[in-house]
């Protein structure tokens, strides 16, 4: 699977975008990008994932650059319960084991 | 709609004492998983199953066992614990899209 590269830590205003880039220059054609976050030591939640157009859902939007080389996961409207630890993984959708590789993350702080 | 479910969620252990963490799913899943997370760190495979009776090694497995009689159930078991097994596990199942976590369970090995 392919490395990804993330900001170690971030500040957001609660009520205003959140916007969490993700570098992953060394992605295949077939490898999906894929947002967790993990807050204060749960078990992780998935969030979204895309190949390359963009994706939106109920908890966040995912923006991929047409090179596919870096993406943003976009949190509308963040909340201080938003508080928490966001993971970018690239990994091939199907995979055998359909396992994923968790990097260090991006610990995002919402606050008031 | 329970999800995954981990059992117990704290525990204790001495040197040298085994125990099983629970596991189970009720996601009709094949894929299956451990992960362990120590203190300020992120989260590193154990061992994974891709169905009932098929297992396998991932990133961290010495210490550890699992087996995968049924479809739901997914236990790991440590046989000898070491104060460097002291960590919090995490059980997840998968469909094709995406991988469901339980809450944990945090182990002290003392």
């Amino acid at each position: 699977d392919a490395k990804t590269t993330q900001p170690t830590s971030m500040d957001c205003a609660e009520g205003r975008a959140a916007n969490l880039p993700c570098n992953h220059s060394t992605i295949s054609g077939n490898e999906y990008v894929y947002w967790y976050r993990q807050i204060h030591s749960q078990g992780p939640q998935y969030i979204i994932h895309g190949l390359k157009n963009n994706e939106t859902n109920e908890m966040a939007s995912l923006i991929i650059t047409e090179d596919r080389k870096s993406s943003t996961l976009i949190l509308p409207h963040a909340t201080l319960r938003d508080t928490a630890v966001y993971y970018c993984i690239v990994r091939v959708f199907k995979a055998a084991g359909n396992k994923l590789t968790f990097g260090g993350g991006t610990r995002v702080l919402v606050k008031p | 709609n329970a999800g995954v479910t981990q059992t117990p969620k704290f525990r204790i252990l001495k040197i040298g004492q085994s125990m099983t963490l629970q596991c189970t799913q009720d996601m009709n899943h094949n894929y299956m998983y451990w992960y362990r997370q120590d203190p300020g760190m992120g989260l590193k495979l154990i061992y994974y199953s891709v169905g009932a009776g098929i297992t396998d090694k991932g990133e961290v497995p010495n210490g550890y066992n699992v087996s995968r009689s049924t479809t739901e159930d997914f236990p790991l078991r440590l046989e000898l614990a070491a104060p460097s097994q002291t960590s919090v596990y995490f059980c997840a199942s998968s469909s094709q899209a995406a991988a469901f976590f339980g809450q944990g369970t945090r182990l002290t090995v003392v």
